[in-house]
């Protein structure tokens, strides 16, 4: 069964700090990997599919990198804002569901 | 642009009572799924349903659950008889294609259940 992690569970940055978020899965034959942002109490926003065939994809001040063979995705956050606080999630397809991380909560210090 | 929409968005039962969650997935999407997530805990799957059946269900997803497509726009959960450790966040998803080994999954805001 696809196990997926997330480190680190929280971390808190001051405003305009670069940052990575990482993301490792056991079962490395994917197909993509879907980032999502979650804010407390609300539901799951889709930020970035990156297929298989892709080693990154970018959307505005996110860059997500995507290492099959190593098991590894990492979000990239440019030049953090406070609006970016949020839980960050990663999830990889199975066959008819997705596998999701625990996530890891950001803090942008104003 | 399109969304998956959830209502309630809170619902407050009694132990034992039936609830329904509701959901309208995007319209062109033919693959539904539910998912759930306890408060501190991982975004876990239910279920997914396709071609008006169910197509995967995970072992959270027991006789107390059923879902249901009643008409060409909703898509539901009931829960037969709540308990206590019903108490989570409901999320619906759809997609475009199955399988989503290439398509992105889109998901509504979530349905907060509070079990008393």
């Amino acid at each position: 069964k696809q196990e997926v992690t997330q480190i680190p569970a929280a971390l808190s940055v001051p405003e305009g700090e670069n940052l990575v978020l990482n993301c490792s899965f056991t079962d490395s034959a994917i197909y993509n990997l879907q980032w999502f942002r979650q804010d407390p109490g609300k539901g799951l926003t889709s930020l970035l599919l990156i297929q298989s065939s892709q080693r990154e994809q970018t959307s505005g001040r996110l860059n997500a990198s995507l290492d099959k063979s190593s098991g590894r995705s990492t979000l990239y956050i440019a030049a953090s804002q406070p609006g970016d606080s949020a839980t960050y999630l990663c999830a990889v397809p199975g066959a008819n569901n997705l596998f999701f991380g625990t996530g890891t909560r950001l803090t942008v210090i104003p | 642009e399109p969304e998956v929409t959830q209502t309630p968005s809170h619902q407050v039962t009694q132990m034992g009572q039936e609830v329904i969650l509701r959901c309208v997935p995007i319209s062109n999407h033919l693959y539904f799924y539910w998912y759930r997530q306890i408060l501190g805990q991982k975004v876990e799957f239910l279920v997914s349903f396709y071609n008006n059946e169910i197509s995967e269900k995970s072992e959270i997803f027991d006789d107390q659950f059923s879902v249901e497509r009643p008409d060409g726009s909703n898509f539901t959960l009931k829960i037969r008889s709540t308990k206590l450790e019903d108490s989570a966040m409901y999320f619906c998803a759809s997609a475009e294609t199955g399988a989503l080994t290439n398509t992105e999954a889109f998901f509504g805001q979530g349905t907060r259940l509070t079990v008393v």
